[in-house]
C-alpha cells in the first residue's frame, strides 16, 4: 500500500514564526502536492513538484514555499506565519494509472497560527 | 479556468436512504472526473473515477456516470450506512496530474 505520512498532526505557532510542513511517500511517485483544506472551499493547490528540485506554483502560493531535495520528500514552508494560515495542510503523491491516475493523500497537518 | 461546483451540504440521511450528491464542472478539453472520500481524522482516499464520456465509475456500492452533455458527475448509493459518515469531494484532472476540488459535502447518516 502506498503511504504518504505528514510529520505533524497538530501544530501551533505564533504570529511570525517560521514554519516546516514534511511530507514523505514511500512509492516511488514522482508528482507530489501541498494542498489547504478550508471549510466551504475544499482543497485547494499551494505547490506542487514533478521531479526533485522541481516545483510548480499553484493557485495559492502567496507566503509559502517548498522544498524537493529527495523524491520521496516535499516540504512546506511558512516563511512568517500569519493568522490567516491557520488551516489543515495535506500532502498528497500521484501514481499514473491509465489515462488518469490517483493521488495518495496524508493524514492532514492542522496548523493552528496564534 | 476549470471549475467544479457540489451541491450544498451538510446532507443528513438515515442508514438505507438512496444518496445522491450533485456535482457539476466547467472545463477545456475532456477531463477525467473523480469523487474522493474523506473520513473523520484522515485524509482523502480516491472512491471511483471515470475517464471519458459515459463511463460509470463504481466502488463499495457508490456510482457516477459522466456525462459530457450535462457537464456532470453525480455520486449516488442505493443504500447508504453509518458507515459512509464522510465528506466528498468531486473533481476533475485536465492535464499534469493536477486536480481541481470542489467545496465538498458533509454526509451524515443516522442510525
Amino acid at each position: 500500500d502506498v503511504k504518504v505520512t505528514q510529520s505533524s498532526r497538530y501544530l501551533v505557532k505564533r504570529t511570525g514564526e517560521k514554519v516546516f510542513l514534511e511530507c514523505v511517500q514511500d512509492m516511488d511517485h514522482e508528482n507530489m502536492f501541498w494542498y489547504r483544506q478550508d471549510p466551504g472551499l475544499g482543497l485547494r493547490l499551494i505547490y506542487f513538484s514533478y521531479d526533485v528540485k522541481m516545483k510548480e506554483k499553484g493557485d495559492i502560493p502567496e507566503g509559502y514555499s517548498v522544498s524537493r531535495e529527495k523524491k520521496e520528500r516535499f516540504s512546506l514552508i511558512l516563511e512568517s506565519a500569519s493568522t490567516n494560515q491557520t488551516s489543515m495542510y495535506l500532502c498528497a503523491s500521484y501514481r499514473t494509472s491509465g489515462r488518469a491516475g490517483e493521488q495518495f493523500f496524508g493524514p492532514g497537518t492542522r496548523l493552528t497560527v496564534l | 479556468g476549470d471549475s467544479v461546483t457540489q451541491m450544498e451540504g451538510p446532507v443528513t440521511l438515515s442508514e438505507e436512504a438512496f444518496l445522491t450528491i450533485n456535482c457539476t464542472y466547467t472545463a477545456t478539453g475532456y477531463p477525467s472526473l473523480f469523487w474522493y472520500v474523506q473520513y473523520p481524522g484522515e485524509g482523502l482516499q480516491l472512491l471511483l473515477k471515470a475517464t471519458k464520456a459515459d463511463d460509470k465509475g463504481s466502488n463499495k456500492g457508490f456510482e457516477a456516470t459522466y456525462r459530457k452533455e450535462t457537464t456532470s458527475f453525480h455520486l449516488e448509493k442505493g443504500s447508504v450506512q453509518v458507515s459512509d459518515s464522510a465528506v466528498y469531494f468531486c473533481a476533475l484532472e485536465t492535464s499534469g496530474s493536477r486536480l481541481t476540488f470542489g467545496e465538498g459535502t458533509q454526509l451524515t447518516v443516522n442510525p
